[in-house]
């Protein structure tokens, strides 16, 4: 059974840096057919995909159009998790934030996080 | 704005069939499968139907799913009051290659 545990923190300032990590059990950030996922959810927004990670012989990333220029994706495989970076922070990045699997599909979820970008 | 269009709300009555639609294009829908996902409130999205039409372990076959060129429809019958809450559709873009859900449909069981 495949887990994912989210940590972090849940109030961010703004123009910082929003991180979280998420640590997986029951499989492996290396996977040569998973892919490792940030979703947000917001009231205004709904689901909002922010990027991805994943191994096929070499590491990739995908990051949404929205993101693109504030987001990092990153792997620590020796932990087997993986983080992701938001810079630059406003309150339009107030949301509940989730590590997700996926295999063509999403099908893991973290816990979920909310994370309330104020001062 | 959500690429993948779906109604805001849809309602029907215990027993009763729903069907809800989630529009897209060419570039996501018409070409990559859609999956769909339940919504309890407080609960991270569960998933419903995957590769357009296909049931994981565990869900009543009560829920089906199904695709047309760019269209793709969820459909619930013997709607029960349990079913009451927010679905959404989601497919790979391959023109942005990212992910995208549509805005997400709140269902009402009167």
């Amino acid at each position: 059974q495949v887990q994912l545990q989210q940590s972090g923190p849940g109030l961010v300032k703004p123009s910082q840096t929003l991180s979280l990590t998420c640590a997986i059990s029951g499989d492996s950030v290396s996977s040569n057919s998973a892919a490792w996922n940030w979703i947000r959810q917001s009231p205004s927004r709904g689901l909002e995909w922010l990027g991805r990670t994943y191994y096929r012989s070499k590491w990739y990333s995908d990051y949404a159009v929205s993101v693109k220029s504030r987001i990092t994706i990153n792997r620590d495989t020796f932990k087997n998790q993986f983080s992701l970076q938001l810079n630059s922070v406003t309150p339009e990045d107030t949301a509940v934030y989730y590590c997700v699997r996926s295999l063509g599909h999403f099908d893991y979820w973290g816990q979920g996080t909310l994370v309330t970008v104020s001062s | 704005q959500s690429v993948l269009t779906q109604p805001p709300s849809a309602s029907g009555t215990p027993g009763q069939k729903v069907t809800i639609s989630c529009s897209g294009s060419t570039s996501n829908i018409g070409s990559n499968a859609v999956t769909w996902y339940q919504r309890l409130p407080g609960t991270a999205p569960k998933l419903l139907i995957y590769n357009n039409n296909q049931r994981p372990s565990g869900v009543p076959d009560r829920f089906s799913g199904s695709k047309s060129g760019t269209s793709a429809s969820l459909a619930i019958s013997g709607l029960q009051s349990e079913d009451e809450t927010d679905y959404y559709c989601a497919a790979w873009d391959g023109s942005l290659s990212g992910w995208l859900f549509g805005g997400g449909t709140k269902l009402t069981v009167l």
